[in-house]
């Protein structure tokens, strides 16, 4: 398994526009969790799921964002009517139960102009 | 809520130097983990400390964690410049939370 992807790897939109990511985990793991990161900062939680199930949503996902992990497999992260403040990077990370570590994806950057 | 803290922030060092970076933690987390990021990338798990006590070593760089007092400490020894980096702790409830990162560079 060739790890974590994630898919675009970067993406320009402009304000008001729709925007989806997709997260392929590692096969076999059940659990899967999305994290912003903004320069400089660390990243932070948004959403996690276990198998399909969406189990804990941040406060930072507004009503804007929605997430879905429909066969407990790959997940997207759709952003609706983007806003400037949505720029950053968008890390994938999955994991094998809660006991294991977490492996991210590369990450897709998001610029909203 | 869960607070993760790093100190320091910024760390400039000089090749051949030790030094150690501090992660403290707001309440218990018996898991806690080291990344690194380099600019524009992704992170890349370097440890896993799962107990109290526990210390692993990777090269120049070692991670311990002391439960009890809620900190971990990364040491470096004997710095090179291909460890200059972003490096985050987090600790896992479920989801990790991750402190503010220390951005080391290391100068010849």
């Amino acid at each position: 398994d060739t790890g974590v992807s994630q898919d675009p790897r970067h993406k320009i939109t402009k304000r008001g526009q729709n925007v989806t990511f997709r997260c392929d985990p590692i096969s076999e793991h059940n659990r899967l969790y999305w994290y912003r990161q903004t320069l400089g900062q660390g990243p932070e939680f948004l959403t996690y799921f276990q198998n399909e199930a969406q189990l804990e949503k941040s406060r930072l996902l507004s009503d804007r964002f929605s997430a879905e992990r429909p066969k407990g497999s790959f997940s997207t992260l759709e952003i609706q009517r983007t806003e400037q403040g949505d720029s950053a990077m968008y890390l994938c990370a999955s994991s094998y139960g809660t006991v294991y570590e977490q492996y991210f994806g590369p990450g897709t950057r998001l610029t909203v102009t | 809520e869960l607070k993760v803290e790093q100190n320091p922030l910024f760390l400039s060092m000089q090749e051949g130097k030790n030094y150690t970076i501090y992660c403290n933690y707001s309440t218990t987390s018996d898991r806690l983990y080291w990344y690194r990021q380099d600019p524009g990338k992704s992170l890349e798990s370097l440890f896993v400390l799962l107990s109290n006590g526990a210390v692993k070593q990777e090269g120049r760089l070692m991670a311990s964690l002391d439960t009890k007092a809620r900190l971990s400490t990364l040491h470096i020894t004997a710095a090179v410049h291909d460890l200059s980096a972003t490096y985050f702790c987090a600790v896992v409830p479920q989801k990790l939370v991750f402190g503010q990162g220390t951005r080391l560079t290391i100068n010849p």
